[in-house]
């Protein structure tokens, strides 16, 4: 069975870091393209970050381009978002998938003071 | 960025009628495009991908048509699971867009 687990949201103040993490389980990680999706509370769906399945290329929405960066460990089975610089805008559920049919089920992520 | 314009926001109908929902991009995706479920406190779920083919487990009243700018979600004969937000989103164009959302309640 497919499985995305995300973890690491919480709350962070205004110029804060966070690292969210999605561990993957079910299928072969190291195949699948994978990416960052985020829904602000209330709101509608927000592409992120996209990376190819052997970490060598990454893809950036312009509202996060050169705050967040977007990793991968294989070996781990484990696909990573460092967010810096954070902004009350980015307050969101993040959604890690496995394009398009699997979704973990979501990290709150709080950008408040 | 390729905009995806949803129409209505809003679509108030019964359980057994059929549901029409529109999507129209501001440029051509291709067939590049999918539909999305969402219900209150869950992940979307992936109904329709490339414009007309049904994701896995997915009922066959759910049907999706279209290419190019414009596309079509059509819910044949609703049940009451089918009321949630429906969105659309685009893969032909990083960045990948989705829709605004339309809100499909019970009339």
């Amino acid at each position: 069975e497919v499985q995305l687990v995300e973890s690491g949201g919480g709350l962070v103040q205004p110029g804060g870091s966070l690292r969210l993490s999605c561990s993957a389980s079910g299928f072969t990680f190291t195949t699948y393209v994978m990416h960052w999706v985020r829904q602000a509370p209330g709101k509608g769906l927000e592409y992120v970050s996209v990376i190819s399945s052997s970490g060598g290329n990454t893809y950036y929405a312009d509202s996060v381009k050169g705050r967040f960066t977007i990793s991968r460990d294989n070996s781990k089975n484990t696909l990573y978002l460092q967010m810096s610089s954070l902004r009350p805008e980015d307050t969101a559920v993040y959604y890690c998938l496995r394009p398009y049919d699997y979704w973990g089920q979501g990290t709150l992520v709080t950008v408040s003071s | 960025e390729i905009v995806l314009t949803q129409s209505p926001a809003t679509l108030s109908l019964s359980p057994g009628e059929r549901a029409t929902l529109s999507c129209r991009a501001s440029q051509s995706v291709s067939s590049y495009l999918a539909w999305y479920q969402q219900k209150p406190g869950q992940a979307p779920r992936l109904l329709i991908y490339d414009a007309s083919n049904r994701a896995a487990g997915i009922p066959a009243r759910f049907s999706g048509s279209g290419s190019g700018t414009d596309f079509t979600l059509t819910i044949s004969s609703l049940e009451p699971e089918d009321f949630a937000v429906y969105y659309c989103q685009q893969r032909s164009n990083w960045p990948y867009t989705f829709g605004q959302g339309t809100k499909l309640e019970i009339k």
